[in-house]
């Protein structure tokens, strides 16, 4: 069964380092998602792509953040640099173009100290 | 704005029916997801409504009502493995295009 995949698993860094997370969607999902989801809350979009476009990014906090899918297939998050309040899950996620329905890969837990 | 409302906590027993109710409120409504998350797992999909009424998978059944901007998730026959966060999120189509928001989750219990 196809599976969306995210690397690191885990990631623990020092506050002002720079991070960055990798993600590969499901083949042929031409929309991908990043998300940030804190302990007890619900998955926050940073950024969703078509293809290798930016559809949304308003809830992406540009200054320190940034992503890219420049063939519209895998696509890396970073983070630099990294503040204390960034640690949470960093959840990736695919969808058939339009789809409703979207398949998670692991996350990638980050820890800031 | 965009907000939805879910409670926080349920607790069921086990072979009990629960119901976990969703408010929404958004602009460009089309429809209303669920998913569930384990401990530690990834959120995984379990319906969508689009349109009102009840859709049934299996032990899993959910239902919406776009006149009151409402939906629920109905899991019967409650199992010990079915204890995780439950999340509706609306899909909204707004001027960029379809936006998923998700709700702050439902955390079932479910005790022997």
């Amino acid at each position: 069964e196809a599976e969306v995949a995210q690397s690191p698993r885990y990631k623990i860094t020092e506050k002002s380092q720079a991070v960055a997370f990798w993600c590969d969607p499901i083949s042929g999902h031409a929309t991908l998602y990043w998300y940030r989801q804190i302990l007890g809350q619900g998955p926050e979009l940073l950024v969703q792509f078509q293809d290798e476009s930016v559809v949304d990014d308003s809830q992406l906090p540009k200054d320190r953040f940034s992503a890219e899918r420049l063939k519209g297939v895998d696509s890396t998050l970073k983070i630099q640099p990294a503040e204390l309040g960034d640690s949470a899950m960093y959840l990736c996620a695919s969808s058939l173009r339009q789809g409703h329905e979207q398949y998670f890969g692991p996350g990638t837990r980050l820890t800031v100290t | 704005g965009q907000s939805l409302e879910q409670p926080s906590e349920v607790t069921a027993v086990e072979g009990a029916i629960v119901q976990i109710n969703c408010t929404y409120q958004t602009s460009g409504f089309y429809g209303l997801s669920w998913y569930q998350q384990h401990d530690g797992g990834a959120p995984t999909f379990l319906s969508y409504n689009a349109l009102d009424g009840l859709e049934e998978t299996g032990r899993f059944s959910s239902f919406l009502s776009r006149s009151d901007s409402y939906g629920y998730l109905l899991l019967q026959e409650l199992q010990m493995k079915d204890s995780a966060s439950y999340f509706c999120a609306v899909r909204d189509n707004g001027a960029g295009g379809f936006k998923t928001i998700f709700g702050a989750g439902t955390r079932l219990f479910v005790k022997a």
